[in-house]
């Protein structure tokens, strides 16, 4: 069965305080891996899509890395506004299904 | 540019009255269209998606039901709510290549 584990569920960190962010993920034939920023409240934020292993994507102080197991997010030196749950999702060849880990929520404190 | 447009964006309903929430595409053709529902602090669970009109697939055994009448046009329906349909309902869309995929602002439903 496909499955998509994103850890850790909760992560609180300073203000420039730089990490990870996992997920991991057992899928047969791997389409595509997509990471999303949600804020309260709203509709996720499409962030990434990334293909295939050695891949990277940037965007601000974000980058998501992918390998064949599973995929990071880099949070580099982040602020406040970057508080928010952060989720991945899976979409497999053969099928249409987009499916998601249950995120990571993160916390910049002042 | 795509857009997803998803209303209403909150809806109190009592038990065992009917549901019908609708989201239309615009700017792209033969997508891709989800119905997610997230639990308070959980993640997404897929409900149903549809490859084309008239195509439907379920993911989940429960009290609601999906139709695409249209090919930009998705709609989530139930003809009894239970206490247990309360959450938050989320319609995506994606292109057939599966670049990508957006998601509509979402509907807070609450059954009382």
């Amino acid at each position: 069965e496909d499955q998509v584990t994103q850890s850790p569920e909760a992560l609180r960190l300073q203000e420039g305080e730089s990490s990870s962010l996992n997920c991991s993920y057992t899928v047969s034939g791997l389409r595509g891996l997509f990471w999303y920023r949600q804020d309260p409240g709203k509709g996720p934020e499409f962030l990434f899509t990334l293909y295939s292993a050695g891949e990277e994507k940037e965007k601000e102080r974000l980058k998501a890395t992918l390998t064949k197991k599973e995929s990071f997010l880099h949070i580099t030196a982040p602020k406040p506004e970057d508080s928010a749950t952060y989720l991945c999702a899976v979409l497999i060849f053969g099928n249409e299904k987009l499916t998601f880990g249950t995120g990571t929520r993160l916390t910049i404190i002042p | 540019s795509q857009t997803i447009h998803q209303w209403p964006a909150t809806l109190v309903q009592p038990v065992g009255s009917p549901l019908s929430l609708e989201c239309t595409v615009e700017g792209t053709s033969n997508p891709n269209l989800y119905w997610y529902r997230q639990a308070a602090g959980r993640g997404l669970q897929l409900l149903f998606y549809s490859v084309g009109i008239g195509q439907i697939s379920s993911e989940v055994p429960q009290n609601l039901s999906a139709s695409r009448p249209q090919d930009r046009q998705f709609i989530l329906s139930s003809k009894k709510l239970l206490l247990s349909d309360s959450g938050f309902y989320l319609c995506a869309w994606s292109n057939q290549q599966g670049a990508r995929a957006f998601f509509g602002q979402g509907t807070r439903l609450t059954v009382v």
